[in-house]
């Protein structure tokens, strides 16, 4: 089975730079995707096909790929970033979507 | 410009149905397939399945498959997620989203509707 797996808690100062993990078998072969949610409101995607960001979406958001380990980087976090964090991939045949468990970015 | 608007929050009793609906505009409702995605409070996204507005066609997480129908009505651009035999587990928001074309990603996200399950 497909499993995603992220630390469940983050903590940065402001301006430093946070980087988040994500974990599972199946992303040396898949693309990954990052979604931000906060409170209240639903996911927004942030990052795509690993590296990509969708227009709207600020420079300091990346996203980096090594193994079965994918990162989102946030350089010159802001208290704004503070958030929900979740990757998502999904099968080679898109028949099963999968999201990892989700990390919580506090802004200290 | 894309809107996903999906219906209002409900309340159900245990062992009851929900059906909701997740109205699309801005796009060519046939072209883009509809996820579902259900969130238990305070916890993650969870995948539940998808449906192709086109033919009607639809694939399920193993763990929804039999008690979870997702169906669309062209007519109108909107899709349909109902959940049968509902327990106090079921209480979460069901998001429905637009898949990316091309992509196995989701751009568009309806607002989110909150289904409490209770007695």
């Amino acid at each position: 089975s497909y499993e995603l797996t992220q630390p469940p808690s983050v903590s940065v100062s402001p301006g430093q730079t946070a980087r988040i993990t994500c974990s599972g078998d199946v992303l040396p072969n898949q693309y990954d995707y990052w979604y931000q949610q906060k409170p209240g409101q639903a996911p927004v995607l942030i990052i795509y096909e690993d590296n990509k960001r969708p227009s709207g979406i600020p420079e300091r958001f990346s996203g980096s790929t090594s193994g079965t380990t994918v990162t989102l980087t946030i350089s010159g976090v802001q208290a704004e970033d503070e958030a929900d964090y979740y990757c998502q991939s999904a099968d080679s045949r898109g028949t099963y979507w999968v999201f990892g468990g989700g990390t919580k970015l506090t802004v200290l | 410009q894309v809107q996903v608007v999906q219906s209002g929050a409900d309340v159900k009793k245990p062992g009851a149905s929900v059906k909701v609906s997740c109205k699309a505009s801005g796009y060519t409702f046939t072209d883009y397939f509809i996820h579902w995605v259900r969130q238990a409070p305070g916890q993650g996204l969870e995948w539940m399945g998808w449906i192709n507005p086109d033919s009607g066609g639809t694939n399920y997480a193993q763990k929804f498959q039999g008690w979870v129908t997702m169906t669309r009505d062209t007519s109108i651009s909107t899709a349909y997620m109902e959940v049968t035999r509902l327990t106090s587990d079921d209480t979460a928001v069901y998001y429905c989203a637009r898949q990316a074309v091309p992509g196995n990603h989701f751009d568009y996200w309806g607002q989110g509707t909150l289904v409490t399950v209770s007695s």
